[in-house]
């Protein structure tokens, strides 16, 4: 069974950095490309980042390009998001989501439960 | 990027019903479109993906269509565990993009 935990969510000054993580089990992690969405509270989802199976290829969201890198460990089955130059507006639930068959780009076929980033002062 | 709208935005109905929500792209995306699910409190829950294929493990009563721009949900007979808020999702290309949610209710 897949299984996606995300963890690392926490409340942030205007400015400041958080790292998230998810980690996954019940599949082979290095062969599956991994996403962030997040959800604003009472809001729609917005897709963040991605990064391949193997940690090569990477895409961005325009909100987030430039102060947010997403990264992998396959060692350890995790996947992160490091959140720099934190604002109000990031202020979400954020998810991680795994692509569907091992491709690039595919639908969301599993889901981790979610953790809560609150950006304020 | 592409653009998804859902339509409606919110919609009351009665178990038994039958009820189809709309999805429109700004684009053509060819079939690369998803259903998704997401009960209050809940995480996201894939229904259908390639605008027709149901997901494994989920009810016969949800069918989705459409090809190119037009796409539609459909719920043939509502249940209690129905309601809940319905997304559409793209992948034709990145940015990968969400519909803005439709929120079904009870009557």
């Amino acid at each position: 069974e897949v299984n996606l935990l995300e963890s690392g969510g926490d409340l942030v000054q205007p400015g400041g950095s958080l790292r998230l993580s998810c980690a996954a089990s019940g599949f082979p992690f290095n062969t599956f490309a991994m996403n962030w969405v997040r959800q604003a509270p009472g809001k729609g989802l917005e897709w963040v980042a991605l990064m391949s199976g193997g940690g090569g290829t990477t895409f961005y969201a325009d909100s987030v390009r430039g102060r947010f890198t997403i990264s992998r460990d396959n060692s350890k089955n995790t996947l992160y998001l490091q959140m720099k130059s934190l604002r109000v507006e990031d202020t979400a639930i954020y998810y991680c989501a795994r692509v569907g068959l091992g491709f690039l780009l595919n639908w969301f076929d599993s889901w981790g439960q979610g953790t809560l980033v609150t950006v304020s002062s | 990027a592409i653009q998804l709208t859902q339509s409606p935005s919110s919609l009351s109905a009665s178990v038994g019903d039958r009820v189809t929500i709309t999805c429109r792209a700004s684009q053509d995306i060819s079939r690369a479109l998803a259903w998704i699910q997401q009960k209050p409190g809940k995480s996201p829950k894939l229904l259908v993906h390639d605008a027709s294929s149901l997901q494994s493990g989920v009810p016969s009563r949800f069918s989705g269509s459409g090809s190119g721009t037009d796409f539609s949900l459909t719920i043939s007979s509502l249940q209690p565990e129905d309601f809940a808020t319905y997304f559409c999702q793209q992948f034709n290309t990145y940015p990968i993009t969400f519909g803005q949610g439709t929120r079904l209710e009870i009557k």
